[in-house]
């Protein structure tokens, strides 16, 4: 199954909270997973993306665990600023010319 | 640089007309070339890709068409829109053989009444 599900589909977090987003796939052949950020009316940006040979990165206040036996793996955003507001994709591909197979996208809303 | 253009950025059109989005690509060759939808600010779905001139792949039967005359040139039209047709529809872009990393147009706001 080329499926990527994504939870939850909204999220309310305080200023200065974690926010975190989950996803989990199904097809072992995916070997890249990104997240895209996408602000209202604009198109979606890479934000962070990660490899199954590593556990975890971090970029600034963003962060992906990966957890391959699982088929797991999640969006941590540190410190959440009302600046994160957006709606998230994770997606994943076994890279060449398959495109990205998308969750559902998750609306975050971080609230002073 | 590599940059994106996907015109126009609105559209009201009425139910029954045509459409034709344009989207063109500068600063790299050879792009493979997709086009999204996203209905109610929601969820991506994939319509079509391009890996190269004259060849679309379609991933949902519908009433919509894709072309691309030019290496950099992703067109996606309708000869008779549908109200199940408005939505957000974004054109992207990603280097031959990486379609790990897209990079997205703008966007087009279709509002079929």
């Amino acid at each position: 199954q080329q499926q990527v599900k994504q939870s939850p589909q909204s999220l309310i977090v305080q200023k200065g909270g974690i926010s975190i987003i989950n996803c989990a796939y199904e097809n072992t052949a995916f070997d890249y997973f990104p997240w895209y950020q996408q602000f209202p009316g604009k198109g979606p940006a890479l934000l962070i993306a990660i490899r199954p040979d590593v556990s975890e990165k971090k970029e600034g206040r963003f962060t992906i665990s990966f957890n391959k036996s699982a088929k797991q793996f999640s969006l941590h955003i540190m410190d959440s600023q009302p600046g994160d507001s957006a709606t998230y994709f994770c997606a994943a591909t076994n890279s060449g010319n398959t495109p990205l197979v998308f969750g559902k996208g998750t609306r975050l809303s971080v609230i002073a | 640089s590599q940059t994106i253009h996907q015109w126009p950025a609105t559209l009201v059109q009425p139910v029954g007309s045509p459409l034709s989005l344009e989207c063109t690509v500068e600063g790299t060759s050879n792009p493979n070339l997709y086009w999204y939808r996203q209905a109610a600010g929601r969820g991506l779905q994939l319509l079509f890709y391009s890996v190269g001139i004259g060849q679309i792949s379609s991933e949902v039967p519908q009433n919509l068409s894709a072309s691309r005359p030019q290496d950099r040139q992703f067109i996606l039209s309708s000869k008779k829109l549908l109200l199940s047709d408005s939505g957000f529809y974004l054109c992207a872009w990603s280097t031959r053989g990486l379609s790990e990393k897209l990079f997205f147009g703008s966007g087009t706001q279709l509002s079929v009444l």
